[in-house]
């Protein structure tokens, strides 16, 4: 089992939608939990962090851990193109110092 | 805004050829990570720097592929000889110190023929 799970997508959904993105990992040690941001040809950027169970939001956007089913969810709300990127779950290894990446959910958010 | 410069952006090469990427970090930035990416997957981790020692080269393919921060400051990459398997993106990323906030750059795409 991979240590880090995500559903490539595609997901397509249409602007204002709701959108739920989501990976599960095998390692209950885990102890805090990123989302990255890809758009097309560039590096990832970080999008949020969270160290704990349960939800923290930033303006459009909420991080969700559940640490008992080991299951971690992005949601972004009124989705707008802009949001259009690929969106990866990222996990620091058991050092804690590299990240362990998902493959990454492709979105796309038409207008 | 500081950023994490690589060059070249975009590299093509011949199977057998040698190739070589550079990575200037965030001024500052103690951690220096390179990761491949392939097509469709997350980034997997090469090698990881703190300052200019080696932390992490498990799973850099030692046979070919050679990473250096000579001066824990920039840092080189080199895949001799590059084979088909190789073409990915290869990121640069730095953190001010291991366990902190990793930041990319924008990569390079290689395209070995």
């Amino acid at each position: 089992q991979k240590e880090v799970e995500q559903d490539p997508g595609p997901l397509s959904v249409p602007e204002g939608a709701i959108v739920s993105l989501n990976c599960t990992y095998s390692n209950s040690a885990f102890q805090y939990f990123m989302w990255y941001r890809q758009y097309s040809r560039k590096g990832p950027e970080l999008l949020m962090y969270t160290y704990s169970s349960g939800n923290k939001e930033d303006g459009r956007f909420t991080a969700q851990v559940d640490k008992s089913s080991k299951y971690i969810s992005l949601f972004i709300r009124d989705s707008q193109p802009s949001d259009s990127a690929t969106y990866l779950c990222a996990i620091p290894n058991q050092a804690g110092t590299a990240l362990i990446f998902g493959k990454g959910t492709t979105l796309s958010v038409s207008s | 805004e500081a950023e994490v410069a690589q060059s070249p952006r975009y590299k093509i090469t011949e199977k057998s050829q040698a190739v070589a990427f550079w990575c200037d970090p965030i001024s500052g930035h103690a951690t220096l990570y390179w990761y491949r990416q392939i097509l469709g997957q997350g980034p997997e981790l090469l090698v990881q720097f703190q300052d200019e020692s080696v932390v992490d080269d498990s799973q850099l393919p030692k046979d070919r592929f050679s990473a250096e921060r000579l001066k824990g400051v920039d840092s080189t990459l080199k895949i001799q000889p590059a084979e088909l398997g190789d073409s990915a993106m290869y990121l640069c990323a730095s953190s001010p110190q291991a366990q902190e906030t990793q930041y990319f750059g924008p990569g390079t795409r290689l395209l070995v023929l």
